[in-house]
């Protein structure tokens, strides 16, 4: 069964700073893995899919990779904003997606 | 991508009652999901809705307590039925266009409190 961890569970930074999400899994063979954005009380947004066979993604301030050997995933966002405040998901898709618990975000003004 | 409409956004339901919630995507889609999400937990998928036929549920969730149906591409049900306080979640419908390796979209989510 895929076991997906976030770490850290939450971050505070000032505005400007540089934020480092990870998120590791236990099985490799995977198709691809998702990060979302989640609001409190909110549906999930779609910010990057990384495919197996691809090493990094970017979007604008985001960038994520994904070492599928090592079961390594991070998420990088540039100069933060109070706006990137949010809790940070990634998920596993090896046909189900497993969701990890998420990275509490809060980048103070 | 697809948008994803989910009603209701939310509702205060009475024990031992059942409530429909619906999902509408805008264009069609191969895989429709339904997650949980309990207070401050992370997602659980319920079960996959299979267009046309019975929805395939993953491991602790029942056909009896949580319904579906997926009568075409776009749009799905689920049902919460007989609720009790531990039913207090987020309903998410989720949906994926192409192969598997499609990317998953999400609809707002349905807070349900059951009192």
């Amino acid at each position: 069964k895929q076991e997906v961890t976030q770490i850290p569970a939450a971050l505070s930074v000032p505005e400007g700073e540089n934020l480092v999400l990870n998120c590791s899994f236990t099985d490799s063979a995977i198709y691809n893995l998702q990060w979302f954005r989640q609001d409190p009380g909110k549906g999930l947004t779609s910010l990057l899919l990384i495919q197996s066979s691809q090493r990094e993604q970017t979007s604008g301030r985001l960038n994520a990779s994904l070492d599928k050997s090592s079961g390594r995933s991070t998420l990088y966002i540039a100069a933060s904003q109070p706006g990137d405040s949010a809790t940070y998901l990634c998920a596993v898709n090896d046909y189900k997606l497993s969701f990890g618990a998420g990275t509490t975000v809060t980048v103070r003004a | 991508s697809a948008v994803i409409s989910q009603k209701p956004s939310r509702d205060i339901c009475q024990r031992g009652t059942s409530l429909t919630i619906q999902c509408q995507v805008d264009s069609q889609v191969t895989m429709m999901f339904w997650y949980r999400q309990q207070p401050g937990q992370s997602l659980t998928l319920i079960a996959t809705a299979n267009q046309g036929s019975e929805a395939t549920y993953e491991s602790g969730f029942v056909i009896d307590k949580f319904p579906i149906s997926r009568p075409n591409l776009t749009f799905s049900t689920l049902t919460v039925s007989n609720m009790s306080p531990e039913d207090s979640s987020i309903y998410l419908c989720s949906a994926k266009q192409g192969a598997n390796t499609g990317e998953l979209f999400f609809g707002e989510g349905s807070r349900l409190t059951v009192l």
